[in-house]
């Protein structure tokens, strides 16, 4: 298996412009998840779906951000408008488990700078 | 409040042993996990404790202690590729996984 996908892996946008993640899972994982990362603030996990659904997004830090998950193939995180401190890398992982006895297959990321 | 305690920073010697220790205090528990992560990569999976004990995988070992609240991973004969931040990560009783901050290991010859 070619492992979690992440796409784009750098992006560069001024603030006020829409930047949308996206991410294909490992195939047969049902859980999904979102985090970001930051030196200030660590990991911290946005959303996670199971089989298409979103379980919990009580990390999504407001309105501005957005996740889909269309199909169990691919995955969708929008900032719409971005922000300079939405500066972060963001990870996608796919997990055999939602309840976080099973190991966690990320991404490489996707590295983003709001300027 | 939930938290996980790791040391910031710390530098070994090649060929040496370091042990990176991981304190927490979370409503409940339901396992630890050890991941290392590489500047400017992503996270990879080192171990999972649940029970106490210790849980050897090669050079690398992962100690539990619910009583205590502690764990620690220790890495032996170090080689250079073992520069990396280590993450300690705890599932709490209602299977969030709560994450500390990292260690940052320097290996230097």
């Amino acid at each position: 298996d070619a492992g979690v996908i992440q796409s784009p892996r750098h992006e560069v946008t001024e603030m006020g412009q829409e930047v949308t993640l996206r991410c294909k899972p490992i195939s047969g994982h049902d859980y999904l998840f979102w985090y970001r990362q930051t030196m200030m603030r660590g990991l911290e996990l946005l959303i996670y779906f199971n089989n298409n659904v979103p379980i919990d997004d009580s990390g999504m830090p407001e309105d501005r951000f957005s996740a889909k998950m269309p199909n169990a193939s691919f995955s969708t995180l929008k900032i719409q408008p971005s922000e300079p401190r939405d500066s972060a890398v963001y990870f996608c992982a796919s997990s055999l488990t939602s309840d976080y006895t099973g190991e966690l297959f990320f991404g490489e990321g996707s590295r983003l700078t709001v300027l | 409040g939930q938290n996980i305690d790791q040391p910031t920073e710390m530098t070994a010697t090649e060929g040496a042993i370091v042990q990176i220790n991981c304190t927490y205090q979370t409503s409940g528990f339901n396992g630890l996990f050890w991941y290392q992560q590489h500047a400017g990569e992503a996270p990879t999976f080192l171990s999972y404790n649940v029970l106490d004990g210790l849980e050897e995988k090669g050079r690398f070992s992962s100690f539990l202690s619910r009583s205590k609240g502690y764990s620690y991973l220790l890495l032996k004969e170090l080689q250079m590729k073992d520069s990396a931040s280590y993450l300690c990560a705890v599932t709490d009783s209602n299977y969030q996984l709560i994450w500390g901050a990292g260690t940052k290991l320097i290996i230097k010859p």
